[in-house]
């Protein structure tokens, strides 16, 4: 069946610095992916998706970037922020939602 | 507020306790999820009902037993738990069930088995 594999599964960076989380998908007929950011004391919330027929896709501080051909996509993190410390889920959600294991950021000020 | 609602938010339950754990939502969806949140699993989907009636049950444990009386309630029925059933019950909802699916959390009921 579908698989998602993300790493790292924990990230520390700087205040200002950017993170980087990265998942990889086993079937190459995925077409959508959805992020979830999950603070403590609550459930997960979707940030933003990305769809194949793109390559990348931004708001604001945090983009999405898809490699069809290596069945790689990341999420991209710029000047994080205190608020940013969460964890992070990635999902393959074509059929049905299948998420990775998730990466807990820290972000130190 | 996500727009789902679970009570409690804590429970703590004997092995030979019965309780149930409620999930409302406001947003007029038409699917609704059981998700189990634990070291081991992060996010593992329990069950799935779309239209009020269940789509999927992933091999879960008949100590547990889901209701949906309408597509704005779900609940999940426990009884004659284990200590490893402790962990985050999430509940979900999303517009339809499949393809594509947005789901939006509730903050769940941590669970705590004696």
């Amino acid at each position: 069946g579908e698989n998602v594999e993300q790493h790292p599964s924990t990230l520390s960076v700087q205040e200002g610095d950017s993170a980087v989380i990265k998942c990889t998908y086993s079937d190459s007929a995925s077409n959508y992916f959805p992020w979830y950011k999950q603070e403590l004391g609550k459930g997960p919330q979707l940030i933003i998706d990305i769809r194949s027929n793109v390559g990348e896709k931004k708001d604001q501080r945090i983009a999405v970037t898809l490699n069809k051909t290596a069945k790689h996509f990341s999420l991209h993190i710029t000047e994080t922020q205190p608020e940013d410390s969460a964890v992070y889920f990635c999902a393959e959600g074509s059929f049905k939602t299948i998420f990775g294991a998730g990466t807990r950021l820290f972000v130190k000020a | 507020e996500t727009g789902v609602t679970q009570t409690p938010r804590h429970l703590v339950m004997g092995m030979t306790n019965k309780k149930s754990l409620k999930c409302e939502q406001h947003l007029g969806h038409n699917a609704m999820y059981w998700y189990k949140q634990s070291a081991k699993k992060p996010l593992e989907l329990m069950f799935v009902y779309n239209f009020k009636e269940q789509t999927e049950n992933n091999s879960v444990p008949s100590r547990f037993s889901p209701e949906c009386p309408n597509s704005s309630h779900l609940f999940l029925h426990l009884h004659t738990l284990q200590p490893e059933d402790s962990a985050l019950y999430l509940c979900a909802s999303s517009q339809d069930q499949g393809a594509d699916e947005k789901l939006f959390f509730g903050s769940g009921t941590q669970l705590s088995v004696l």
